[in-house]
């Protein structure tokens, strides 16, 4: 069975442009999960969605958005860039995203964004 | 507040020699999961084993173990036989949420070097 993919793997902006990253869950895998990485603040979540709703979301301004498609593919945007949005951004598929915390996210290879 | 701690930045060991890696939480659900990521230099976030919060036994998954103690709140991982492949970070995360949303905090990391 394939893993999570994301798409593209590394990427270069300039501030103020928009980025749109992608991600491809496991088959079956109905809850996706996305985090951002960075050295000063390590991994923060960002949001999560189950059949195309964004379920919770974490502290991060409006810049940042998501969504889910019908096939549970989803992506992130963040419009207009800013330096401090370097990061590794994470990508990670449940499966239903059961009460407790039960089943296991399993992550892509994540997408390197670097803003100039 | 729901929080991850790992207190050991960076960790030594000689090859074949077992390791362990703390970790401690914080949190007022009683129903959560408790993770281990393994994050090699390429940047994917690999899942090695898991802990639910019900669970009376400490999980196991080959070489590693997670030492669940829950009075205490800690979910220490232990690796057995240390191999050069296993130099990487390792993360701490816990899982909580209901099927209104869901939430996965990491902690800040141990960057673990097997020596030869």
């Amino acid at each position: 069975k394939a893993g999570v993919t994301q798409t593209p793997r590394y990427l270069i902006k300039t501030r103020g442009q928009q980025v749109t990253l992608s991600c491809s869950p496991i088959s079956g895998h109905r809850s996706v999960s996305w985090y951002q990485q960075t050295p000063g603040q390590g991994l923060q979540f960002l949001f999560e969605y189950f059949s195309e709703t964004q379920r919770n979301k974490g502290n991060f301004p409006g810049r940042f958005s998501g969504r889910q498609f019908s096939n549970s593919r989803s992506e992130m945007n963040v419009s207009t860039l800013e330096l401090g949005d370097s990061a590794l951004y994470l990508c990670a598929s449940s499966l239903m995203g059961l009460a407790g915390g039960t089943d296991t996210q399993y992550f892509g290879p994540g997408t390197r964004l670097t803003v100039l | 507040a729901q929080k991850i701690t790992q207190t050991q930045p960076g960790m030594f060991v000689q090859e074949k020699e077992a390791v362990t890696l703390d970790c401690t939480y914080d949190t007022s659900d009683p129903s959560y999961g408790l993770f281990w990521y393994k994050q090699p230099s390429s940047g994917e976030m690999i899942f090695l084993i898991y802990q639910g919060s019900y669970d009376q036994q400490n999980a196991t998954e080959g070489r590693y173990s997670l030492n669940f103690q829950k009075a205490r709140k800690s979910a220490n991982l232990v690796i057995s036989a240390s191999q050069l492949g296993d130099s990487a970070m390792y993360f701490c995360a816990m899982r909580e949420g209901n099927t209104g949303g869901f939430k996965t905090i990491f902690g800040a990391g141990t960057r673990l070097f097997v020596k030869a």
